[in-house]
């Protein structure tokens, strides 16, 4: 069965860090992977995804993810954050066959102080 | 372009009483989910629809959840009779469908279910 670890539950950094989110996944087949943002207020929203090729994708608002299949992680990148970063983040991921069920992490919950 | 609609937004209701939510999806999406998001958790699939037929309600509470989506585009979930786990907040999401190739899901806002 399809799962999903997100190892930090909450983040607070100081505008400008950097920062790293860890997500790793189980799945037994070809895998589709995919970085959610949920902002105060707002709709879950999708930040970046990766199906193939470059195993460095690169998303909306300067964010980007590195796919490494030998530890089966996903990492979330930023080099810089800023206070509209603040907002909960979940890695999700489907198999590429199929109806593509998608199964979700726990979240990160990301607080940015200005 | 419109996005998903969810209705009501927020709802409070005793343990034991039923309740249902109302989805709309975007315009010219074939498929349409249904997600149980827990307090702490990640959104949790309950059911899938490709155009009015189930697809996969695997982890569907049959015995107390309901869901239907006549016509292929409108959808309601329903509780009866709904517990205090039931607390939550359920997302409505819809995308383009099919089976080849992957088919983003939009979002709606969800709704606030408190189950007292």
């Amino acid at each position: 069965a399809q799962s999903v670890s997100q190892h930090n539950h909450h983040v607070i950094l100081s505008e400008a860090a950097s920062l790293e989110l860890g997500c790793n996944y189980s799945y037994g087949g070809t895998v589709n992977l995919f970085w959610y943002v949920q902002y105060p207020g707002q709709h879950l929203q999708l930040l970046l995804k990766y199906f193939s090729g470059d195993p460095l994708v690169k998303g909306i608002k300067g964010f980007e993810a590195e796919f490494i299949k030998s530890k089966f992680s996903f990492n979330l990148r930023k080099p810089s954050v800023q206070w509209s970063d603040t907002a909960e983040y979940f890695c999700a991921v489907a198999g590429n066959t199929g109806f593509q069920k998608l199964v979700f992490g726990t979240g990160t919950r990301l607080l940015v102080s200005p | 372009e419109a996005g998903v609609a969810q209705s009501p937004r927020y709802k409070i209701i005793e343990k034991r009483q039923s309740v249902a939510f109302w989805c709309n999806p975007i315009s010219g999406h074939a498929t349409l989910y249904w997600y149980q998001q827990i307090l702490g958790q990640g959104p949790k699939l309950l059911i899938q629809f490709q155009n009015n037929g189930v697809v996969d309600d695997s982890q569907l509470p049959k015995d107390r959840f309901s869901a239907e989506r006549l016509k292929g585009v409108d959808s309601t979930l329903k509780i009866q009779p709904a517990k205090l786990e039931d607390s939550a907040v359920y997302l409505c999401a819809s995308s383009l469908g099919g089976t080849g190739g992957f088919n983003e899901q939009f979002f709606g806002p969800g709704t606030r279910l408190t189950v007292l």
